[in-house]
């Protein structure tokens, strides 16, 4: 089985801009959960989608927004970027919703740099 | 509340030792604790889990020891291997949210 496939590995963007991030969950899954991952904070959790719906969210402004599309698949925007907005953003897929204890799939992730 | 605190940041053990990485928490709705280990490119991957029903739980090298009055679980890494050294994070949920992650402790094993 394939694993979780996160696109593109690297981006480079300036302040400002918007950037779009691509999911592809292991085939079956249908949670698809969003962490932040910085030196200094670890991992924070943006937001879960589960069956294209928005099940949790954490505590991020609103310029990061995510959707899930019918095959699981999910994207996360993240608009006028700031530098604070450089990080790896990961993303987790999951059998069951984070509600009903479902063991997270990590992707290898997307490094992105705000200049 | 929301917290949890994991130490030590950093972590140096000898081939052959023990690597012992704690963790603390203070929602005492919790009732999940995963440990996750990730290497340099990828991404966290688990490594063991345990609830708060047990005290401990051991798969191979690796042993979850699980303190409820303490609100503390740690990690320990019997015969620490050079293919040990990695980032370990430690987190803990509850249903019907998501895992709260502590900040990580980057394990080197010298040989």
């Amino acid at each position: 089985k394939a694993g979780v496939t996160q696109t593109p590995r690297y981006l480079i963007k300036t302040r400002g801009q918007q950037v779009t991030l691509s999911c592809s969950p292991i085939s079956g899954h249908r949670s698809v959960s969003w962490y932040q991952q910085t030196p200094g904070q670890g991992l924070q959790f943006l937001f879960e989608y589960f069956s294209e719906t928005q099940r949790n969210k954490g505590n991020f402004p609103g310029r990061f927004s995510g959707r899930q599309f019918s095959n699981s698949r999910s994207e996360m925007n993240v608009s006028t970027l700031e530098l604070g907005d450089s990080a790896l953003y990961l993303c987790a897929s999951s059998h069951r919703s984070l509600g009903q204890g479902g063991k997270l799939f990590f992707g290898s992730g997307t490094q992105l740099s705000v200049l | 509340q929301q917290q949890v605190k994991q130490s030590p940041q950093s972590l140096i053990v000898q081939k052959g030792g023990i690597s012992i990485i704690n963790c603390a928490y203070e929602n005492t709705a919790f009732d999940y604790f995963p440990w996750y280990q990730q290497f340099p490119g990828k991404g966290p991957a688990l490594l063991i889990a345990i609830r708060p029903d047990v005290s401990e739980k051991k798969e191979g090298r690796f042993t979850i020891s699980f303190n409820k009055s303490a609100k503390q679980f740690s990690l320990h890494i019997m015969d620490s291997q050079p293919g040990d050294s990695a980032t370990y994070f430690c987190a803990a949920g509850e249903a019907g949210t998501a895992l709260i992650f502590g900040k990580g402790t980057t394990l080197s094993v010298s040989s």
